[in-house]
Order: C-alpha cells, then structure tokens, then sequence
C-alpha cells in the first residue's frame, strides 16, 4: 500500500518562529488533506491541497504532485498552534478512506 | 450547525467484554467513517458507510464491525476486547462517499481495556 511519511516527528520552537512540516508520499493520489490534533483528540482539517499553493492566515500549504511531496508553513507562531500535524492521502475519488502520515509533533514555548 | 457526535467520550472495558460506539453526523452528511489510533500504529482506517452500506473496509480482525442506520447515524462495534484495542476511535462524515467533500471528525471516543 501506499506510504506516507512525515518530517520531523518532533518540533520545538520558540513563539514567533516559522516552521515548515513536510509530508511524503509513495504514489499518486487524488487529494491530499492536511489536519491539525486537538489536544482533546479532534482531526482538524486544514486544507484540501492535491496540488499547488494554498494560504489561510499564518498557514499555507503547498504540494507538487508530480514530485509527491507537500509542506505545511506555520509563520509567527503562537501556543495555540501546538498540536499533532497530520497530512493524509485519499488514494481514487469516491474512496473515502484516508490513509494517515506518521505525524509531526509542534511544541510551540511562550 | 451541529459537528459530528461520538458517545461516550471515554470508556472503560474489561478483556473480553465487547463494546458500541456511536457517531452522529452532521446533518445531511451520508457518509460515516470509522479510525482507530494508537500511538504504535498512528490513524488506521476501519470501515466506511454510505447509504446504509458498508463500502470499504481496513484491515482488521472480523471482531470489529460496524453499521449504519437510515438516519445515518453510525455505530461500531468490538467482540472480546483485547488490550490491544486501546485507542482513540474516531468518526467522520461528508456530504458525498469521498474524503473531498467536507470530511469532518468528530472529537472522538477514547476506549481503555483492562
């Protein structure tokens, strides 16, 4: 099956600072998402991103599927962007199972 | 409106008892999809219901199923808990049987197995 890795694990950062989380994938797909965790567990969705640039806020996305790779930039960051940051491929359109990256966990300190 | 909404929100099992979790969708969504996540295995995909009818499955042992109902409102169920099935289970559900349109998780179900 497919697989979708994700880099760093683990990020500590400083309030303020920018980031860059990076999401590979072993095949092509048809979507990709990219989710922010709650501490209380919840899969927030981000962005629908199968290709090209997306911006909302302080977050942007961008995916070059030709090249199956997607980065998340989080700028200025704040406390509340800590969390689990997970990118997840939908594999055909109408196959609604997602398949999961491994996650990056962003510790952002006051 | 109304997110999607998983009960109980936390559960404490004995091995070998077996238990039900429910999702309501949002409404209007047709489409429920169950995940299970652990911190060995991450977010694994389980099964999938859209019009009362199972579309797609992971791959997991025949004691996890599932159903929908014509309200589509959605519960899982797990036979002869193991430890192992410890996990965070978490629903989700869209306006349309694709991932594309509007998927939305719920905050979850945390199921411990003693």
């Amino acid at each position: 099956g497919i697989q979708v890795e994700q880099s760093p694990p683990d990020l500590i950062l400083q309030e303020g600072a920018n980031s860059t989380l990076r999401c590979n994938f072993s095949d092509s797909v048809n979507n990709l998402q990219w989710f922010h965790q709650n501490p209380w567990g919840q899969l927030i969705n981000l962005f629908y991103i199968p290709s090209g640039t997306k911006q909302n806020g302080r977050l942007s996305a961008t995916t070059v599927a030709t090249e199956r790779y997607s980065l998340l930039y989080i700028s200025s960051s704040q406390t509340t962007d800590s969390g689990v940051y997970f990118c997840a491929v939908e594999l055909d359109f109408g196959n609604e199972k997602l398949t999961f990256g491994t996650g990056t966990r962003l510790t952002i300190i006051p | 409106k109304a997110g999607v909404t998983q009960t109980p929100r936390y559960l404490i099992k004995t091995r070998g008892q077996q238990v039900t979790l429910s999702c309501s969708p949002i409404s209007g969504h047709r489409s429920v999809s169950w995940y299970q996540q652990t911190p060995g295995q991450g977010l694994q995909f389980l099964f999938e219901y859209f019009s009362e009818t199972q579309r797609n499955k992971g791959n997991f042992p025949g004691r996890f199923s599932g159903r929908q109902f014509s309200n589509s409102r959605s519960e899982m169920n797990v036979s002869t808990l193991e430890l192992g099935d410890s996990a965070l289970y978490l629903c989700a559900s869209s306006l349309f049987a694709s991932a594309s349109y509007g998927y939305t998780f719920g905050s979850g179900t945390r199921l411990t197995v003693v």
